[in-house]
């Protein structure tokens, strides 16, 4: 079983749709969590952190459910420019006290007019 | 530029050669992890730097990779006897911090991406 999982889509969706991402880990003991977004042929950048109390940024939304083990990110009003590959990261939980941030393959947004 | 920059942009290499990728983080970023990245799929760890010391490099596949950060900056990914497998993007990405959550703020590089022919 893969550390981070995630449905790699394509979620084809209109412009103002809201539709949301789930991703599943494995490693119980892991620490933090985040969203990246990347655009076609370019470097992944940070979207936001999850918090455990759900943390919302504009149009986003990302929750932690610890029990099940998986985060969530919610776009609502999805752009044009939403459209991006998200890729859910985890880290901690590590010996040694090294951390290292282990990404998912991703999941692909394509939002049409 | 105050982002992380990785040179080349592009290699292209014949099976066999020895390759050199090299990243230069932002400055004051103590943290330093190379990743690569294959068509469809997530970055797939590397190795980490804090510092100088190769903090974890148990990502490295094989003992053809190995990377180097001699005076705590910049960093160079080494690969011998490229094999065509090893086609892929390889991403560097600083941090601020030595712990989560900083630590999972990571800053990448546009990529070096690497054809073996």
């Amino acid at each position: 079983r893969k550390e981070v999982e995630q449905d790699p889509g394509p979620f084809n969706v209109p412009e103002g749709a809201t539709v949301a991402f789930n991703c599943t880990y494995s490693n119980s003991a892991s620490q933090s969590f985040f969203w990246y977004r990347q655009d076609c042929r370019k470097e992944p950048k940070l979207l936001m952190s999850v918090y455990s109390s759900g943390n919302e940024d504009g149009r986003f939304t990302a929750q932690l459910n610890r029990a099940s083990q998986y985060i969530s990110l919610l776009i609502r009003d999805s752009k044009l420019s939403d459209s991006a590959t998200y890729l859910c990261v985890v880290m901690g939980g590590a010996s040694g006290g090294s951390y290292i941030p282990t990404f998912g393959r991703g999941t692909s947004l394509i939002v049409h007019p | 530029g105050a982002g992380v920059s990785q040179t080349p942009s592009n290699k292209v290499t014949e099976k066999g050669k020895y390759v050199e990728l090299r990243c230069d983080p932002i400055s004051g970023h103590t943290a330093l992890y190379w990743y690569r990245q294959s068509l469809g799929q997530g970055p797939e760890f590397l190795i980490y730097f804090q510092g100088t010391g190769a903090a974890d490099d148990s990502g490295l596949p094989n003992d053809r990779f190995f990377a180097v950060r001699p005076e705590g900056s910049v960093s160079t990914l080494k690969i011998q006897r490229t094999e065509r497998g090893d086609s892929a993007v390889y991403l560097c990405a600083s941090s601020l911090g030595r712990g989560p959550p900083l630590a999972g703020e990571l800053f990448f590089g546009e990529g070096s991406r690497l054809t073996v022919l």
